[in-house]
């Protein structure tokens, strides 16, 4: 079955501490993963993709097939990042999205 | 940029009244969405559609159903609301094809039925 499960539902860090938002999946095939975020009294958009390899306010995430994980990370948290973070799979359609349970993000001053 | 609008960002509704929740993307895009978000839960597909007069049962679809006759517009119906669907309602969409995975969002509507 098709799944994706972020173990963590709230995540509470320092600023300038690392931060680490797991992401586990489990699926058949080639998954496109992505993370995406909601930013308090904002909508849910595109933090960034696994296909994509690039770096989105300091963010990144690796896919890794073996351990089946897609975790985001960032070296250094800031305050502006306290948000609600949802871990997302392409499934077998071309359209639909499995979505995580969400982790809420909240950075300490 | 995209731009994915609904109708009511809050609503209070009575049990057993009909609810409808609308939205409408200015971007020509072939699939629109509706979810539930709940904390704890994540999002939950009611329902999708991905042409003019198209749609398929998400994870969720009971108590639900939806209309799109026109390909901005996709519109929620709650045919008698109940306690138990009060929650934040967000619509989506996205393209047709290989860059489809990316959904854009509207602002949600927090629906409480009393």
């Amino acid at each position: 079955a098709q799944r994706v499960t972020q173990p963590e539902k709230l995540l509470s860090v320092f600023k300038g501490a690392p931060v680490e938002l797991k992401c586990n999946y489990s699926y058949s095939g080639s998954p496109e993963l992505f993370w995406y975020v909601q930013y308090s009294r904002q909508r849910l958009q595109l933090l960034l993709r696994h296909i994509s390899r690039e770096s989105i306010k300091g963010f990144t995430a690796d896919l890794n097939k073996g351990e089946t994980s897609f975790h985001l990370k960032k070296p250094f948290a800031q305050e502006e990042d306290s948000a609600m973070y949802y871990c997302a799979l392409s499934g077998h359609s071309n359209y639909q999205l499995i979505w995580g349970a969400g982790t809420k993000l909240i950075i300490k001053p | 940029d995209v731009k994915v609008t609904q109708s009511s960002r809050y609503l209070v509704k009575r049990t057993g009244e009909k609810v409808f929740l609308e939205c409408v993307q200015d971007m020509d895009h072939e699939n629109m969405f509706w979810y539930r978000q709940d904390p704890g839960l994540g999002l939950r597909l009611i329902y999708f559609s991905y042409d003019v007069k198209m749609k398929e049962k998400g994870d969720i679809p009971e108590g639900y159903s939806v209309s799109r006759e026109k390909k901005e517009r996709f519109s929620l119906i709650l045919e008698s609301a109940s306690t138990n669907q009060t929650s934040m309602y967000l619509c989506a969409s996205s393209l047709w094809g290989t860059t489809s995975y990316e959904q854009y969002f509207g602002p949600g509507t927090r629906l409480t039925v009393t």
